[in-house]
């Protein structure tokens, strides 16, 4: 596609509910990661795959926080047992490059996620 | 630790320039990027600078000094829809990316 597409573009889970979050990147970018950014504040890195190898998860808050791109072009957030702590907007942004091409990030507008 | 800091809000003159500094304590460095963001919506590449001094892209420009661990990004005769935040990132050694909060850059007629 043109750009990077987030689906939902708001979710609200009530505290303990399961959520997945979609990302589709433009399409043949190599890299994608994942950010989370609360209000007022910058992204903060999650994790980022190039093609469909999670090479760094080190982001990840917690094990309730997991990541796939099995085909190497759309990604999936999920948080488990959400919390309210959960609650920030998630980002996506894929690059043509590979992480040490230092590329260009073209991000998606995000999912708001807030937890009940 | 990494460090990015921003002014977290400053307000101009529509017509007028304003400089947003950015000074950066990071491991390692491998370039710099602006990245501009209006609320509720994706942050969108400015500029990117690794070598030392000024690159100019229209109203926009942004200037580097690495002995310094200092960047600024500059907006000339502003308009209201630079009212947004402006994120400043590092590249570290890693080829992680570290991010600033952001500045809010407040325009008034």
């Amino acid at each position: 596609g043109a750009g990077v597409s987030q689906s939902p573009r708001y979710k609200v889970a009530k505290r303990g509910q399961d959520v997945a979050l979609r990302c589709d990147p433009i399409s043949g970018h190599v890299s994608l990661f994942w950010y989370q950014q609360a209000l007022g504040q910058g992204p903060e890195f999650l994790t980022y795959f190039q093609n469909e190898a999670q090479l760094d998860k080190s982001g990840l808050p917690s094990d309730r926080f997991f990541a796939e791109r099995p085909e190497g072009s759309v990604s999936t957030l999920k948080i488990q047992r959400t919390q309210q702590e959960d609650s920030a907007v998630y980002l996506c942004a894929s690059s043509s490059y590979d992480r040490a091409g230092a590329n260009v990030l073209t991000f998606g507008a995000g999912s708001r996620l807030t937890v009940l | 630790g990494q460090n990015i800091d921003q002014p977290t809000e400053m307000t101009a003159t529509e017509g007028a320039i304003v400089q947003i500094n950015c000074t950066y304590q990071t491991s390692g460095f491998n370039g710099l990027f602006w990245y501009q963001q209006h609320a509720g919506e994706a942050p969108t590449f400015l500029s990117y600078n690794v070598l030392d001094g000024l690159e100019e892209k229209g109203r926009f420009s942004s200037f580097l000094s690495r002995s310094k661990g200092y960047s600024y990004l500059l907006l000339k005769e502003l308009q209201m829809k630079d009212s947004a935040s402006y994120l400043c990132a590092v590249i570290d050694s890693n080829y992680q990316l570290i991010w600033g909060a952001g500045t809010k850059l407040i325009i008034k007629p």
